[in-house]
C-alpha cells in the first residue's frame, strides 16, 4: 500500500483541455511536493506546499494543499503538449524519509 | 555546475554478480539519497545520508549497501544481484534533509539483472 495515492494513474487529453490530478494520504504531512518527470530523465521539482489550504500558481498550473494537510491537487488550465509527463507527489514521512506516490502519467495530444 | 551525475547509464548483470552504482554532486549538498523506480510503484527510497559518515535505511534497503566518505560521493552497492533488483535507479541530493527542500535528481541508471 502506497503512503501517497495518486489518481488517476493515466490521463490522456486533447490540447486546450483542463485537468486535475490528485494526491491523497491518510497521514498528515508537514509539506508536500510535486515533481514532473520526462522519459529518460530524473524528476524535477515544480512546487512545495507547506500550509494547510495553501494555493500556489505556476503559470497554468495551480497547486492546492488540503486543509488537513493530508492531500493535494494539481490543476492544469489549457493543457499543452509540453505538459506531457509523469507527475509525482512526495511528502516527508519523517524529516529524512521522503515518500513518493506512484504518479499520474499525462499525455496531451496536439 | 554538473549537478548530480550518475554512472553507468545502463548496466546488465547476471544473478549473483556485484556492482557499484556511482553518484556524485558538486553543489555541496548535505543530504543525498538513492531511489529505485519500478512501473506503477513510483520512487521508493533505498538509503539516504544526512552528511559525510552518516547513512540510514529507507523504505526498501535489503540487498543494497551505501557509504558516504565525502560530501560529494554516495555510491550504492549491490552485493549479490537478483532479478528483483531490475529497475531504474536515481540518486538525488538536497541542501539538507526535510520535505521543504528541493531534491535534485541525477539522470538515472537502468539496471537489468538476468
Amino acid at each position: 500500500t502506497q503512503l501517497l495515492e495518486q489518481s488517476p494513474q493515466f490521463l490522456s487529453i486533447q490540447e486546450g483541455e483542463n485537468l486535475t490530478v490528485y494526491c491523497n494520504s491518510s497521514s498528515v504531512f508537514s509539506s508536500l511536493q510535486w515533481y514532473r518527470q520526462e522519459p529518460g530523465e530524473g524528476p524535477v521539482l515544480l512546487v512545495t506546499v507547506v500550509t494547510g489550504g495553501e494555493v500556489k500558481k505556476l503559470k497554468r498550473l495551480t497547486f492546492q494543499f488540503g486543509d488537513a494537510r493530508k492531500d493535494s491537487s494539481l490543476h492544469i488550465t489549457a493543457a499543452q503538449p509540453g505538459d506531457t509527463g509523469l507527475y509525482l507527489c512526495a511528502g516527508a514521512y519523517n524529516n529524512n524519509d521522503m515518500r513518493f506516490g506512484a504518479g499520474t502519467r499525462l499525455t496531451v495530444k496536439p | 555546475n554538473a549537478g548530480v551525475t550518475q554512472t553507468p547509464k545502463f548496466q546488465v548483470l547476471k544473478t549473483g554478480q556485484s556492482m557499484t552504482l556511482q553518484c556524485a554532486q558538486d553543489m555541496n549538498h548535505e543530504y543525498m539519497s538513492w531511489y529505485r523506480q519500478d512501473p506503477g510503484m513510483g520512487l521508493r527510497l533505498i538509503h539516504y545520508s544526512v552528511g559525510a559518515g552518516i547513512t540510514d535505511q529507507g523504505e526498501v534497503p535489503n540487498g543494497y549497501n551505501v557509504s558516504r566518505s565525502t560530501t560529494e560521493d554516495f555510491p550504492l552497492r549491490l552485493l549479490s544481484a537478483a532479478p528483483s533488483q531490475t529497475s531504474v535507479y536515481f540518486c538525488a541530493s538536497s541542501p539538507s534533509a526535510g520535505g521543504y527542500n528541493e531534491q535534485f535528481f541525477g539522470p538515472g541508471t537502468r539496471l537489468t539483472v538476468l
